[in-house]
Formats: C-alpha cells, sequence, structure tokens
C-alpha cells in the first residue's frame, strides 16, 4: 500500500466551478500536510499548508485535514484557467524531514 | 519567498556521458537539500538526501555510484548522472529545506535530461 493516495485524474471542469481534490493516507504519525501546485515541466510550488486536522482558507483556496479518517481535501472556489495545473498532495511526520507525495491530481479549467 | 535554482534546465546528451545538475539556494542556506526524480505524469519520487558537509541518504533501490551526490556549501548541491542511459532519461528536481517550522521544501524548476 502506497503511503499516500491520490486520483490521477484528469479533471476537466468550467471555468468558475467548484474543484475539490483529496488524498488519503496511511501513515498516523503525518502531521503536516501540504499541497502544491506544478505547472508542466515547472517545478512544485507550495499552495498552503496544514498542520494537524482543521480549515485553513487563502483567497479560492480551501485546505482540509481530517486526521482521523487520513483524508486531506484542497477545495478551489471560483476556479480560472490559470489554475490548470497538476496538484500534487503532500505530507511528513515533521521529523527527518522525507516528505511523501501524492501521484499528482491534473486539473484543466475551460474558460 | 525562498529561492531554490537548477541548472541546467536542460540538458541532452549521449549514451554513456557524465551530467552534472546543480541545485543552488539562492537567498538562504540550506542545511539540507533532497533529488527528486518524476517521471511523466508520476509524482516525485525521493532518490536521495543531502546533508552539507557529509554522504547523501540514498533511498532504497537507487544507484549511489550512479547518481553521485555532492553538497559542498549551505548553498549548494550537485547530482551528477554517471554513464547516463536512456532510462535515466527524466525529470529531476531539488528541494532545499528552510529549516524553519515544519522544514519546509523550497522547490527548485526541475532539469529535464534527456539521454539519446
Amino acid at each position: 500500500q502506497k503511503e499516500v493516495e491520490q486520483d490521477p485524474g484528469p479533471l476537466s471542469v468550467p471555468e468558475g466551478a467548484i474543484v475539490s481534490l483529496n488524498c488519503t493516507y496511511s501513515n498516523s504519525a503525518f502531521q503536516y500536510f501540504m499541497w502544491y501546485r506544478q505547472y508542466s515541466r515547472k517545478g512544485p510550488e507550495l499552495l498552503m499548508y496544514t498542520y494537524s486536522s482543521g480549515n485553513k482558507e487563502d483567497g479560492r483556496f480551501t485546505a482540509q485535514v481530517d486526521k482521523s479518517s487520513k483524508y486531506i481535501s484542497l477545495f478551489i472556489r471560483d476556479s480560472q484557467p490559470s489554475d490548470s495545473a497538476t496538484y500534487l498532495c503532500a505530507m511528513t511526520s515533521g521529523t527527518g524531514n522525507q516528505f511523501y507525495f501524492g501521484t499528482g491530481t491534473s486539473l484543466t479549467v475551460i474558460p | 519567498g525562498a529561492v531554490v535554482s537548477q541548472h541546467p534546465s536542460r540538458v541532452i546528451c549521449k549514451s554513456g556521458t557524465s551530467v552534472k545538475i546543480e541545485c543552488r539556494s539562492l537567498d538562504f542556506q540550506a542545511t539540507t537539500m533532497f533529488w527528486y526524480r518524476q517521471f511523466p505524469k508520476q509524482s516525485l519520487m525521493l532518490m536521495a538526501t543531502s546533508n552539507e558537509g557529509s554522504k547523501a541518504t540514498y533511498e532504497q533501490g537507487v544507484e549511489k555510484d550512479k547518481f553521485l551526490i555532492n553538497h559542498a556549501s549551505l548553498t549548494l548541491s550537485t547530482l551528477t548522472v554517471t554513464s547516463a542511459h536512456p532510462e535515466d532519461s527524466s525529470f529531476y528536481i531539488c528541494s532545499a529545506d528552510s529549516g524553519q517550522g515544519y522544514n519546509e521544501q523550497f522547490f527548485g524548476p526541475g532539469t529535464r535530461l534527456t539521454v539519446l
């Protein structure tokens, strides 16, 4: 079983739609949860990170963590064509520094 | 925010040659840097963890004699792919540990290696 599972998509939505991206994980030691956005042939850029369970909002983006279910989500409101990218979830226990990544979900927002 | 650069951004080489990729943290010191490989439509696979002044720690299945990592300073780590073969063609990404908070990693823009 992989440490982190993420549906690779692809996901295609119309502009203005609400997008929901999800990851599940198996290691209960994970404490920090990140979402990265990666444009084609570029390095990942950090969108948001959350510590432990709860919600975090930043503009059109909301990250949710449910540690009891080992499930994390990223919501994108009012999606824009510029949001078209691959979204990677990542998590770490905070010790040893190793990050565990999901496979990434490819998102296309159609104008 | 912290910036990490990689050079070159793209390299094409013949089979059997060696290729060096540089990773630099531009505005912060990074005690730890990481090297990842990413195949098309796949996630980042950690290859090795590089600590300044010490030997790199390689993940299982990664040949340390083929992928030589040197972390000579707090702002520079290099990955050398020795005797490259077509199956080594991939997107190589480095990241640098900021040492802040949960040890946030800042990623470089990646290097696309094509071995003919």
